[in-house]
């Protein structure tokens, strides 16, 4: 079945560490993005990625970095420098840049 | 740029009730709308778009919605609840570029909690 995993479903870190989050699709999308989920707010694009080497900021990157080696990948780390790194991440892509996305199931980081 | 307000953070309904969740956005110029459900822990699901065409559009799971230009929104409803509706919703916008073409990226409202009671 074609679709987006991430992993790990849950993850702790200690404050000042960094962790990377992953992100794997097989739907040969091109266009793969970041969010952060917090209650009430809704989702936040962090990055997002239109094809392999390149990738954008989006409205609340500070704090995160990416790479896009490959079409299939596209892993977040999010560094000691982010200052309120507890949240749901989500993954998604599209066949295009703008097009329809698809959402993978999740990560749950908590900042211990 | 474009926004999007859900109206309501949570609406409680007893089960084979009919319920509307509200969703108005602002843009200058075309857009595309999307509903998403989101269940706890979950990534989200597609439960309807409007890119053209029919301003009725309907989506999975019973779920419809219309798109209103001159009121700027985009309810969702459904006639009859069940338990198994109970989650999240998300209402998203995209701003059609100059060619007209392409969904632009996706601003998210903040989410509307529905409860189906027994």
């Amino acid at each position: 079945d074609g679709g987006i995993t991430q992993s790990p479903k849950y993850l702790f870190r200690k404050e000042g560490q960094n962790v990377t989050l992953s992100c794997e699709q097989n739907l040969n999308h091109d266009a793969m993005y970041w969010y952060r989920q917090d209650p009430g707010q809704g989702l936040r694009l962090i990055y997002y990625s239109q094809i392999v080497n390149d990738f954008q900021k989006g409205d609340i990157a500070e704090g995160y970095s990416v790479s896009r080696e490959k079409k299939e990948s596209f892993p977040l780390t999010v560094t000691s420098a982010q200052k309120n790194p507890t949240a749901f991440y989500l993954c998604a892509s599209s066949i295009f840049l703008e097009g329809e996305q698809f959402f993978g199931p999740g990560t749950r980081l908590t900042v211990l | 740029a474009q926004s999007v307000t859900q109206l309501d953070s949570q609406v409680p309904v007893f089960e084979e009730a009919p319920v509307e969740l509200r969703c108005n956005y602002s843009s200058s110029v075309s857009v595309y709308l999307f509903w998403y459900v989101q269940y706890p822990n979950q990534g989200l699901q597609l439960l309807l778009k409007y890119l053209s065409g029919s301003t009725l559009v309907k989506g999975i799971n019973g779920f419809e919605a219309e798109f209103n230009k001159s009121q700027t929104s985009f309810h969702l409803r459904k006639p009859s609840v069940h338990i198994s509706d109970t989650a999240e919703y998300f209402c998203a916008v995209s701003s059609a570029n100059a060619g007209g073409t392409s969904y632009g990226k996706l601003t998210f409202g903040q989410g509307t909690i529905l409860t189906v009671h027994p």
